[in-house]
């Protein structure tokens, strides 16, 4: 089984709609981060949370909000949905230590028409 | 800020051959991680090998080198013996020091390995 997982895989839906992605790890990190990917482009953080009741913004949180509802489990939701949210989006965890590496998700490829 | 520059959007390489992508970075810190990811064309981001910026050997993983010139502030991926598998794209990343302990992405290389 997969150490990071993600649901939905894909997601197709309306503008204006209330969408929520969700993130599950049994890797045991403390650390777990929402990046959305453009097409060509890089990773860019949305939201991250180094514990359960830790939560911070990253780079581009407009438009999104998150929940860590357990170590193991973070989620995040776009309220109302537009067009320029259509994105892959990936959830990642990390353990706090030296090297603080980021495994991700399988992504979550997200469609707003 | 932090920076990462990818200056080859595309590379070709003959199966088993070496190839070296290009890496380099910009941050007023001292204390930084360097990664790189690997993107197949499923979708998932692959994490490759890791190099700190106080290590002073360069990081290893099997087929998978870091080339850092810490003066030059460059962190190529070194990939041995090239496979069909490898075709994807690949992200360096940096991580520099503070609270916020994000990546900060490049825009990529699509390498593609030739039969």
């Amino acid at each position: 089984d997969a150490d990071v997982t993600q649901t939905p895989r894909n997601r197709i839906t309306k503008t204006g709609k209330r969408i929520m992605l969700e993130c599950s790890q049994t890797k045991g990190h403390d650390r777990m981060y929402w990046y959305r990917q453009d097409p060509g482009l890089g990773l860019r953080l949305i939201y991250y949370s180094f514990d359960v009741k830790d939560i911070n913004k990253g780079e581009i949180s407009d438009g999104y909000s998150v929940s860590r509802q357990a170590q193991a489990k973070f989620s995040l939701s776009l309220e109302s949905a537009i067009p320029n949210q259509t994105a892959l989006y990936f959830c990642a965890t990390s353990m706090r230590g030296y090297a603080d590496t980021q495994y991700f998700g399988p992504g979550t490829r997200l469609t707003v028409l | 800020a932090q920076k990462i520059t990818q200056t080859q959007p595309g590379m070709f390489v003959q199966e088993k051959e070496a190839v070296t992508l290009d890496c380099t970075y910009d941050t007023s810190d001292q204390s930084y991680g360097l990664f790189w990811y690997k993107q197949p064309s499923s979708g998932e981001m692959i994490f490759l090998i890791y190099q700190g910026s106080y290590d002073e050997q360069n990081a290893t993983e099997g087929r998978y080198s870091l080339n850092f010139q810490k003066a030059r502030k460059s962190a190529n991926l070194v990939i041995s013996a090239s496979q069909l598998g490898d075709s994807a794209m690949y992200f360096c990343a940096m991580r520099a020091s503070g609270s916020a302990r994000q990546l900060t992405f490049g825009s990529g290389t699509q390498l593609t390995v030739l039969p």
